[in-house]
């Protein structure tokens, strides 16, 4: 059975750079869409993007044009979320989700504060 | 961007109940493909959202069959004909017709 397996928790201080990680267990990195999302606490769900694993083409919110890039590593199955100049708005826990959203990751929480 | 309205926001319903809930979308979700690329999900707490209905109305694997989705074009429903404790939670609608994806803000469910 496939799983997400995300990166752990992260603190960082505003107009820094974070990057998430998200490795599929049991299942090589090919066939389907990866996409990201996230959620502030208490806070309803938030789509940032999409990535190919097998072409590494990505598509973006324009809300998050420029700030965040979606790559891949096919080598050990794993997908990357890196989203830069955080500001405390970015506080959010951060999930990836693949095969049409049918598998989530478990979520890594981005904590940005000075 | 697709604005998705649920209604209503909350509900509290006694086990053994029906529960309904709507979602609205700003635009119409039918692609030029036939399909309708709305989806209901849920969320329970301290978890990550799961799939429980794809394209209106197919069940996703594993998903009980009291749940059940209707709709098209711009107006869909989620019903769950008997509501049981493990139902609590977040329900959210979602588009994926075009970029960017937007969610409703969710119907929390609660039992009384």
């Amino acid at each position: 059975q496939v799983q997400l397996v995300q990166s752990g928790a992260e603190v960082k201080k505003p107009g820094a750079s974070v990057k998430v990680s998200c490795k599929a267990s049991g299942s090589t990195l090919t066939g389907s869409e990866f996409n990201w999302v996230r959620q502030a606490a208490g806070q309803g769900l938030e789509w940032m993007g999409w990535m190919n694993p097998d072409t590494g083409n990505t598509g973006y919110a324009q809300k998050f044009q420029g700030r965040v890039t979606m790559t891949r590593d096919t080598s050990i199955a794993t997908a990357y979320m890196e989203l830069s100049s955080l500001r405390s708005e970015d506080t959010a826990v951060y999930y990836c989700a693949w095969h049409s959203t049918t598998i989530w990751g478990q979520g890594t929480m981005v904590t940005v504060s000075s | 961007d697709i604005v998705m309205t649920q209604t209503p926001l909350s509900l509290s319903v006694t086990p053994g109940q029906p529960a309904s809930m709507s979602c609205k979308s700003s635009q119409s979700l039918l692609h030029s493909d036939g399909k309708t690329y709305l989806y209901w999900y849920l969320q329970k707490p301290g978890q990550p959202p799961q799939l429980l209905i794809y394209e209106v109305s197919n069940r996703f694997s594993g998903v009980p069959d009291r749940f059940s989705g209707s709709g098209s074009g711009t107006d869909f429903t989620l019903k769950i004909s008997r509501v049981e404790a493990e139902d609590v939670g977040i329900y959210y609608c979602m588009h994926s017709i075009e970029v960017p994806w937007t969610f409703g803000q969710g119907t929390k469910v609660e039992i009384k």
